[in-house]
């Protein structure tokens, strides 16, 4: 099966930058994305990673680690209204050949002033 | 809009009533999904479809789930004699096969999703 650990809550400043990391066990492994959800609305899709290193979009970076079974999500410049659940969703190919998206539980981020 | 869209936004039903949930996926996308989601949780999968063929279904999608998309486009579900068990909120996504330029084949995009409270 696949297991997926991400940090409950964090905080941090407004202008500030914030990492938060996902580990994960998999096998079959396809990708690996994150979402933002803010309360009560549905999961945005943020940014995708397949191979290691870096992607860059904007304010937003992911990087990934296929050996190390890691990722992690950069917001630099924080802003009142990144404060929102950020979700690590590892793709995997099943035995059915589905490409399946299993969700983290979030981690809920609190940007303050 | 040109987004996923769910119907109703919000649902209040009494347990052992039916409800049936509708969702309209990207015009484009050939898969649509079904999640569940409850409070502090990310969200869980309950079944797909490729084009009209529902593909797979969870082991979490008792006998009382039913799910079709009869015409590869829009799709609905439906709950069955809901118990108070079933209160969450239900995500539809649908995604490309093929080339998607923003997140690779398959990234998934999620409608606003259907909360359903069973009383």
């Amino acid at each position: 099966g696949q297991n997926i650990d991400q940090p409950t809550e964090m905080t941090a400043t407004e202008g500030a930058i914030v990492q938060i990391n996902c580990t994960y066990q998999t096998s079959g492994f396809n990708g690996l994305f994150w979402y933002q959800q803010h309360a009560g609305e549905a999961p945005t899709f943020l940014s995708y990673n397949v191979l290691d290193g870096l992607e860059e979009k904007g304010r937003f970076s992911s990087f990934l680690s296929r050996s190390k079974g890691y990722s992690y999500l950069l917001l630099k410049e924080l802003q009142m209204k990144d404060s929102a659940s950020y979700l690590c969703a590892v793709r995997s190919v099943m035995d059915t050949g589905r490409r399946a998206l299993t969700f983290g539980s979030g981690t809920r981020l609190q940007v303050q002033p | 809009d040109t987004g996923v869209s769910q119907d109703p936004r919000h649902k209040i039903t009494k347990r052992g009533q039916n409800v049936t949930f509708r969702c309209d996926p990207i015009s484009e996308h050939n898969r649509l999904y079904w999640y569940r989601q409850t409070l502090g949780q990310g969200p869980e999968f309950l079944t797909y479809f490729q084009n009209e063929a529902q593909l797979e279904k969870s082991r979490l999608l008792s006998d009382r789930f039913s799910a079709e998309r009869p015409k590869g486009s829009f799709s609905t579900l439906e709950i069955q004699r809901t118990e108070q068990g079933d209160s969450a909120m239900y995500l539809c996504a649908s995604s490309l096969v093929g080339l998607d330029p923003q997140g690779g084949t398959d990234t998934q995009y999620f409608g606003p999703g259907t909360r359903l409270t069973v009383l």
